[in-house]
């Protein structure tokens, strides 16, 4: 059983401060990492993906892969309230493939 | 442009009732999920469509019916749910298959309440 686990949370940070959430993963031939946000009673929304190990900067938000560690981190920075939500960590599996296994999520409360 | 369309936004129906959910997307995807949410969950694959033909079927129960009229419009037909099937459906589009895997990006989603 391929897993993907994350800190349920919730993770409290006060506004303006980094956010870090985690994410480790059990098959480590997986090769393709996403993090979606999702509101509550909404859908999640594709926020970043990375597929090399390293950072990957796209505005607030950094991705950072460790493959031999198996974990990916989600770091968001200058957190504002609207920041607030539930974010899914999906791993894709080794060699392409569909079926993206997703973590459980960790909510994030932004706090003024 | 990475909107994927869904209708309807909710539906209620009595568990003898047909209806069907419908998704749309023209980014040219080839790859077209449908997936059930359940309060506090992870999304829960259901279906997918590779390049209109069904890659995938995660064990669903045949009162779920998928169809995939054509490389843009993926529909979910439902016939005598259950009240546990209660749940958000969403619907998903990708690049088709390759060496890695493609991100997918997910509709607004329709709120099912099945009486």
């Amino acid at each position: 059983q391929k897993e993907v686990e994350q800190n349920s949370g919730p993770l409290s940070v006060p506004e303006g401060a980094i956010a870090s959430l985690n994410c480790t993963y059990s098959d480590r031939g997986s090769q393709s990492f996403f993090w979606y946000r999702q509101y509550s009673g909404k859908s999640p929304e594709l926020i970043m993906f990375i597929y090399s190990n390293g950072d990957k900067e796209d505005g607030r938000f950094t991705a950072q892969l460790n493959k031999a560690s198996q974990y990916v981190s989600l770091l968001i920075r200058d957190s504002q309230p609207s920041d607030s939500a539930t974010y899914l960590c999906a791993v894709a599996p080794p060699g392409g493939g569909n079926k993206l296994t997703f973590g459980t999520g960790t909510q994030l409360k932004v706090e003024l | 442009d990475t909107e994927v369309t869904q209708t309807p936004k909710h539906l209620v129906m009595g568990m003898t009732n047909k209806k069907s959910l419908k998704c749309e997307q023209h980014m040219g995807h080839r790859a077209m999920y449908w997936y059930k949410q359940k309060a506090k969950k992870p999304p829960e694959l259901m279906f997918v469509y590779s390049y209109e033909k069904l890659s995938i079927n995660e064990s669903v129960p045949s009162r779920f019916s998928p169809e995939c009229p054509n490389s843009s419009l993926l529909n979910l037909h439902l016939h005598a749910l259950q009240p546990e099937d209660s749940a958000l459906y969403l619907c998903a589009s990708s690049q088709g298959l390759a060496v890695r895997s493609y991100e997918q990006y997910f509709g607004p989603g329709t709120r099912l309440t099945v009486t």
